[in-house]
């Protein structure tokens, strides 16, 4: 069974950088992109970037100068660093499996972290 | 930007009831849209991929039909674990976008 274990900085200052980690386990690594998704409190998803084992990257524009994600293969983990952190900033941010296919296009998330609750503030 | 349009935002229904949430793309996104359930506090669940593919282990009550801009996720008798929030999303183009959800609450 696929697993995905998260941890980072729950509480940040305005300017300050987020730094997350998932490990994953139960599974292969390559294959798939490794995203970064948030949600803040009461509100919808949006979608951060992904990576993949090579190293290959996309980000969503709206986050895209501040974000970078990177991977470790050896340990079968990728993070997630996004600097100059605001209150609009405030989430739960969730790690999750992407997994494309043909009929899929560039992929489902089938499988996700538990989620950190980022709180940025003063 | 594909943005990702759910009707309704939210909505009563019974045990036993048909469910229908709708989902439209600002663009042709072919079939390659999603759909999840979140419950509070918990990570989205993946329901259906491909517009019209059951995840494995999830009831058939569960459906999804459509292509193109227009989604429709369809629950039949729905029951009391099935009271949470839907998302769909679009994989067709970077970046990945959400609807806005539609929370499914007991009437």
């Amino acid at each position: 069974q696929v697993q995905l274990q998260q941890w980072g900085a729950g509480l940040l200052k305005p300017s300050e950088t987020l730094s997350l980690t998932c490990a994953v386990s139960g599974g292969s690594f390559s294959g798939y992109y490794w995203n970064w998704i948030r949600q803040p409190p009461g509100k919808g998803l949006e979608w951060i970037g992904e990576i993949n084992h090579r190293g290959s990257t996309n980000y969503n524009p709206s986050l895209k100068s501040r974000v970078t994600i990177s991977v470790d293969t050896s340990k079968n983990q990728f993070s997630l660093r996004l600097s100059s952190v605001t209150a609009a900033d405030t989430a739960v941010y969730s790690c999750a499996r992407g997994h494309p296919t043909a009929a899929a296009g560039m992929g489902y998330f089938d499988y996700w972290g538990l989620g950190t609750l980022v709180t940025v503030s003063s | 930007d594909i943005q990702m349009t759910q009707s309704p935002s939210s909505l009563s229904a019974s045990v036993g009831d048909r469910v229908t949430i709708t989902c439209r793309a600002s663009q042709s996104i072919t079939s390659f849209l999603n759909w999840y359930q979140q419950k509070p506090g918990k990570a989205p669940k993946l329901l259906i991929y491909a517009a019209s593919s059951l995840q494995s282990g999830v009831p058939s009550r569960f459906s999804g039909s459509g292509s193109g801009t227009d989604f429709t996720l369809t629950i039949i008798s729905l029951q009391p674990e099935d009271f949470a929030t839907y998302y769909c999303q679009q994989s067709y183009s970077t970046p990945r976008t959400f609807g806005q959800g539609t929370k499914v609450e007991i009437k």
